[in-house]
């Protein structure tokens, strides 16, 4: 199994809403990111995971939480999100840190706020 | 930190034609590089990747970069694309900083359209 896994694949939220986006993997990945994505714009890299544990936030917004419950598994949870917050998210793994070693993308999640 | 310049937001092309996509970075440290394709609606896949040894890599789909640190460019190529190349490309580059902790490094991106 060498794919990341997302879910769902579309999503639209109120800005009251409470949301959260699936990230999994099968690969024995020790190492998890979350991207966001505006269109025609590369990736922006949002939230790093090491072993389970958040190692760089790249000063989000708290309306975004992110969660990491075991090694194949990530999340993120989304809560009064702003219509600026639409775009596709990614997330990504990779083995380790190890220099070089790339890392897979899933599909996405595009997401729409109203 | 790393840049990564992509020159051309749009490369049209004909089938069957020849393509070049350019990457130029710049970094004070060692940096690995990173071709990626995103097919529209999906996710990033990795297309090639360059570590060290041959300057010349070969990836998925016929496509193949080079390496040249004397210029700090790492073009793609393709002798022959196809309707199915219709894609963005981005280039990235990471280094062997423990501290950055893998950081992909993305340049703007690249649409090659290719028409009939």
């Amino acid at each position: 199994d060498t794919e990341v896994t997302q879910t769902p694949k579309h999503l639209v939220m109120g800005m009251t809403n409470k949301k959260s986006l699936k990230c999994e993997q099968h690969m024995g990945h020790r190492a998890m990111y979350w991207y966001k994505q505006k269109a025609k714009k590369p990736p922006e890299l949002m939230f790093v995971y090491s072993y389970e544990k958040l190692s760089i936030n790249e000063s989000v917004p708290s309306r975004f939480s992110p969660e990491c419950p075991n090694s194949s598994l990530l999340n993120l949870h989304l809560h009064a999100l702003q219509p600026e917050d639409s775009a596709l998210y990614l997330c990504a793994s990779s083995q380790d840190f190890a220099p070089g070693v790339g890392q897979y993308f899933g599909p996405g999640t595009r997401l729409l706020v109203l | 930190a790393q840049s990564v310049t992509q020159l051309d937001s749009q490369v049209p092309v004909f089938e069957e034609a020849p393509v070049e996509l350019r990457c130029n970075y710049s970094s004070s440290v060692s940096v690995y590089l990173f071709w990626y394709v995103q097919y529209p609606n999906q996710g990033l896949q990795l297309l090639l990747k360059y570590l060290s040894g041959s300057t010349l890599v070969k990836g998925i789909n016929g496509f193949e970069a080079e390496f040249n640190k004397s210029q700090t460019s790492f073009h793609l190529r393709k002798p022959s694309v196809h309707i199915s190349d219709t894609a963005e490309y981005f280039c990235a580059v990471s280094d062997d900083r423990g501290s950055t902790l893998g950081r992909l490094y993305f340049g703007r991106g690249t649409q090659l359209t290719v028409w009939p």
